[in-house]
């Protein structure tokens, strides 16, 4: 979705190194999410933002930290990589609303740690 | 631990037929549920949704099903296309929560 970007989306980098990995969003949306994929898992939440001051930790959050700099913009950093950090990272979008809460998502940004 | 590369159920379906994806979801308090579907490469992409007060919906060529009994979701694909060849997975949510829980997915291919 073109109203969500991410950058960079390709990154490898190496054990050890700090990395950031950065969400800009064009709907206007207050909350925000990172999310990471690996092969035969469902989308693990690692950190989400419901409005600029508002930070949380999600299921998976160890080794990561956020950002919220803006409403639009959203950024997630690995402190100190490691091979298992490996994986396809999401960032998503949301509005409340009565009928429900769709979660629309960035293209992902495909992280190789070595 | 982390991933060991598992891999997706599959569901090989040929041009023209018509796909069942199933999902059993796990919170009884989940009221909200979404249909996503992912191409390779591509982030995330909403279908349809349904709340927990609904057992049906359709929108055009999908219709979802909502078990609540079995808990248990299911999406319909109608007349399937090679552009449906993906991977679908369901999420789980509450207004209460503002976030969802995700199923690892089902890999449809779609043959001529």
């Amino acid at each position: 979705d073109a109203d969500v970007t991410q950058t960079p989306r390709n990154r490898i980098t190496k054990t050890g190194k700090r990395i950031m990995l950065e969400c800009s969003q064009t709907k206007g949306h207050d909350r925000m999410y990172w999310y990471r994929q690996d092969p035969g898992l469902g989308l693990r939440l690692i950190y989400y933002s419901f409005d600029v001051k508002d930070i949380n930790k999600g299921e998976i959050s160890d080794g990561y930290s956020v950002s919220r700099q803006a409403q639009a913009k959203f950024s997630l950093s690995l402190e100190s990589a490691i091979p298992n950090q490996t994986a396809l990272y999401f960032c998503a979008t949301s509005e409340p609303g009565g009928g429900g809460e769709t979660q629309y998502f960035g293209p992902g940004t495909r992280l190789l740690v070595l | 631990g982390e991933s060991v590369g598992l891999h997706l159920p599959t569901l090989s379906v040929q041009e023209g037929d018509n796909s069942i994806i199933n999902c059993a979801y796990s919170n009884s308090a989940s009221d909200y549920f979404i249909w996503y579907k992912q191409e390779s490469g591509k982030g995330p992409q909403f279908i349809i949704d349904i709340r927990s007060n609904m057992d049906k919906r359709q929108g055009q060529r999908v219709t979802v099903l909502l078990n609540k009994t079995v808990k248990h979701l299911s999406l319909q694909i109608a007349a399937t296309q090679p552009g449906d060849s993906a991977v679908y997975f369901c999420a789980e949510g509450a207004d209460s929560w503002g976030k969802f829980q995700f199923g690892a997915g089902t890999q449809v291919v779609v043959t001529p």
